[in-house]
């Protein structure tokens, strides 16, 4: 595709279940990024993939969450025993690489938690 | 790690207006500051950037400023219109220059 596609769009769940979002990034992509946005919030970093290199994990709030990648493609970010809090936009975004590239946004996974 | 602030946090003019956004950083071997803005449902897009090498840059009705010695860059919208509505990001790039930091956003409002 053209663009950074994510799926589902729209994800409502019940507490304590575990769910996976996916991330489609634009093919040559090295980099990788999650980023969580509460409503009428900012942009929380949450992980950052970059080529081959260990990610950085830095940003994921608690062992609840972890992501992958598989190679320079497709990236998973799963959340276990979903928490209210957890309700957000999961947006993921991809560049050529480097802090300096420009990033390509997908449309977000809206996340619910009931 | 790098902090960036966001100024406003909400902003409201009458088309046709200017409006500004004000961003600082907390590195001073950032180098590289762009502006992404976020239309309701959709994903934040590139619209602007600027690297230290240059003060100041300018694509249409947008502008943007940058003073290295004070830490803060600027956003300019001039003759502001209906489709200028959106959340706007200021963003730095950290010291080890891989990765941005986002400032916390500012939502702009246009009048018709």
């Amino acid at each position: 595709g053209a663009g950074v596609s994510q799926s589902p769009s729209n994800k409502v769940t019940e507490k304590g279940k575990d769910v996976e979002l996916r991330c489609d990034p634009i093919s040559g992509h090295t980099a990788l990024y999650w980023y969580r946005q509460r409503l009428g919030q900012g942009l929380e970093f949450l992980i950052y993939f970059q080529g081959n290199s260990a990610p950085d994990k830095s940003g994921l709030p608690s062992d609840r969450f972890s992501a992958e990648r598989t190679g320079e493609s497709v990236s998973t970010l799963t959340i276990q025993r979903t928490q209210q809090e957890d309700s957000a936009v999961y947006l993921c975004a991809s560049s050529w690489g480097g802090g300096e590239e420009k990033l390509f946004f997908g449309s977000g996974t809206q996340l619910s938690v009931l | 790690g790098e902090n960036v602030e966001q100024h406003p946090s909400t902003l409201s003019v009458q088309e046709g207006d200017s409006a500004v956004i004000k961003c600082t950083y907390s590195d001073s071997a950032s180098n590289y500051f762009p502006w992404y803005k976020q239309e309701l449902g959709k994903g934040p897009q590139l619209i602007i950037d600027i690297r230290s090498n240059v003060g100041e840059k300018k694509d249409q009705r947008i502008a943007v400023t940058l003073n290295k010695t004070a830490k803060h860059f600027s956003l300019h919208i001039t003759e502001t219109q209906p489709e200028d509505s959106a959340v706007y990001f200021c963003a730095a790039v950290n010291n080890a220059g891989n990765m941005l930091t986002f400032g916390g956003g500012t939502r702009l409002m246009v009048k018709p």
